[in-house]
């Protein structure tokens, strides 16, 4: 069973900087990865899959690198509503789906 | 534009039954496998279930196997999860979710499920 553990848990920035996400996986997961948004009483949101691909809609702002075991989101320059909880998630051992554990973006 | 909208939760004792519904719209609902993922108050997302876009194919994570169901009917557009012998671990936000392998492209706003007593 693969783990992917997220880092740092709770990351605090203030809007205008960069948030850089890490997402490191007990084993290859190739480019598989996707990267999901969630604020509070919302259901997540895909920002990114295939690791580096942003999903429709998501602003330019939100970049997807790496494959194999590390992945990170990178924030270029954060807005006031992109303070949330962001979860990686693979699904090598198809069909189950396995998630981070997420890192809370606050402000600082 | 894709919509998915989770009913049926509640509270429920331990043992328990109930079942969940997610109607979907803005999509062929046939074409595309679906899943349930959960999310117990203040914790991280979990999958629980998958059916193919027959129905003819399901799947689910060894903590619901054998009390959980799921199924589909796609003349309604609707997605289903029966739930049973429900336990306090179960309590979770349940979503319905478009399920595209890998990413999970579209999600319902999710419906609360409690076990207690």
């Amino acid at each position: 069973e693969i783990v992917l553990t997220q880092s740092p848990a709770t990351l605090s920035l203030s809007p205008g900087e960069r948030a850089t996400l890490s997402c490191r996986a007990s084993q290859s997961v190739s480019s598989y990865l996707a990267w999901y948004q969630q604020k509070p009483g919302q259901a997540p949101r895909l920002l990114i899959s295939d690791a580096s691909n942003r999903a429709t809609g998501i602003p330019a702002r939100f970049s997807g690198s790496g494959s194999g075991t590390a992945f990170t989101l990178t924030i270029s320059s954060l807005e006031p509503e992109d303070f949330a909880v962001y979860y990686c998630q693979e699904r090598s051992d198809w069909p189950r789906a396995t998630f981070g554990g997420g890192t809370k973006v606050e402000i600082k | 534009e894709v919509h998915l909208l989770e009913s049926g939760g509640g509270l429920v004792q331990p043992g328990g039954s109930l079942r969940l519904s997610c109607a979907a719209s803005g999509f062929t609902f046939s074409s595309h496998a679906m899943s349930w993922v959960r999310q117990a108050p203040g914790k991280g997302l979990e999958w629980v279930s998958i059916i193919s876009g027959s129905g003819g194919s399901t799947y689910y994570a060894d903590s619901v196997k054998g009390r959980f169901t799921i199924s589909r009917d796609n003349s309604k557009n609707t997605l289903y999860l029966q739930m049973d012998s429900l336990r306090a671990d179960d309590t979770a936000v349940y979503y319905c979710a478009k399920d595209e392998v890998v990413p999970f492209d579209y999600w319902g706003q999710g419906t609360l499920v409690t076990v207690s007593s």
